[in-house]
């Protein structure tokens, strides 16, 4: 596997279901984001992880929880979500402080549909 | 926070030459990025400005005033395969990233 991979690709769940995303960067980057595509608006950013670390929890609801067991390894827990939680969820990863651009890497994203 | 606005859509015809403008009012700048992302596709990374000027890539081309507040994004000699959403996005000091709602492309024959 090469550069920025999640599962699943497509998720539908109800509301009282607990489901997980997965997220894996084989670039050997310090730093992990979770991010939330709905359609006609901006990347929102969730959560960041910089060496493990959480650094940034953008009021994200607590329905919502992240993990990151190690640098390459990022979780999305998820558990009694509401239909407006239905969108795109993209993963990233970057090196942080490094030299060159220190651009974002995206995975393909999950479609998650909450019914 | 970041403010960052773009047009929502644009229209050209193969061939020709299309140009995305993004403004942005932010509380920090350390860079301006452009992201190519095709339907159902993950974003990918086309640009990188820090400095005033142009910065050219093959057919794409971006241009960043800081003082203006202003990018944009050159797409020259436009193919079928450029029909995308073009996504600005401006990352503060703590290297995060505030995205613009995207502006999506569409190539005419």
């Amino acid at each position: 596997e090469t550069g920025v991979t999640q599962t699943p690709r497509h998720l539908v769940m109800g509301m009282t279901n607990k489901k997980s995303l997965k997220c894996e960067q084989h670039l050997g980057h310090n730093a992990m984001y979770w991010y939330k595509q709905s359609a006609k608006k901006p990347l929102e950013l969730m959560f960041v992880y910089n060496f493990k670390e959480q650094t940034e929890n953008n009021s994200v609801p607590s329905r919502f929880s992240p993990e990151c067991p190690n640098s390459s390894h990022l979780f999305l827990h998820l558990h009694t979500l509401q239909p407006e939680d239905s969108a795109l969820y993209l993963c990233a990863s970057s090196q942080v402080e490094g030299s060159g651009y220190n651009e974002q890497f995206f995975g393909p994203g999950t479609r998650l549909t909450v019914l | 926070g970041q403010n960052i606005d773009q047009p929502t859509e644009m229209t050209a015809t193969e061939g020709a030459i299309v140009q995305i403008n993004c403004t942005y009012q932010t509380s920090g700048f350390n860079g301006l990025f452009w992201y190519q992302q095709h339907a159902g596709e993950a974003p990918t990374f086309l640009s990188y400005n820090v400095l005033d000027g142009l910065e050219e890539k093959g057919r794409f081309s971006s241009f960043l005033s800081r003082s203006k507040g202003y990018s944009y994004l050159l797409l020259k000699e436009l193919q079928m395969k450029d029909s995308a959403s073009y996504l600005c996005a401006v990352r503060d000091e703590d290297y995060k990233l505030s995205f613009g709602a995207g502006t999506t492309v569409t190539v005419r024959a």
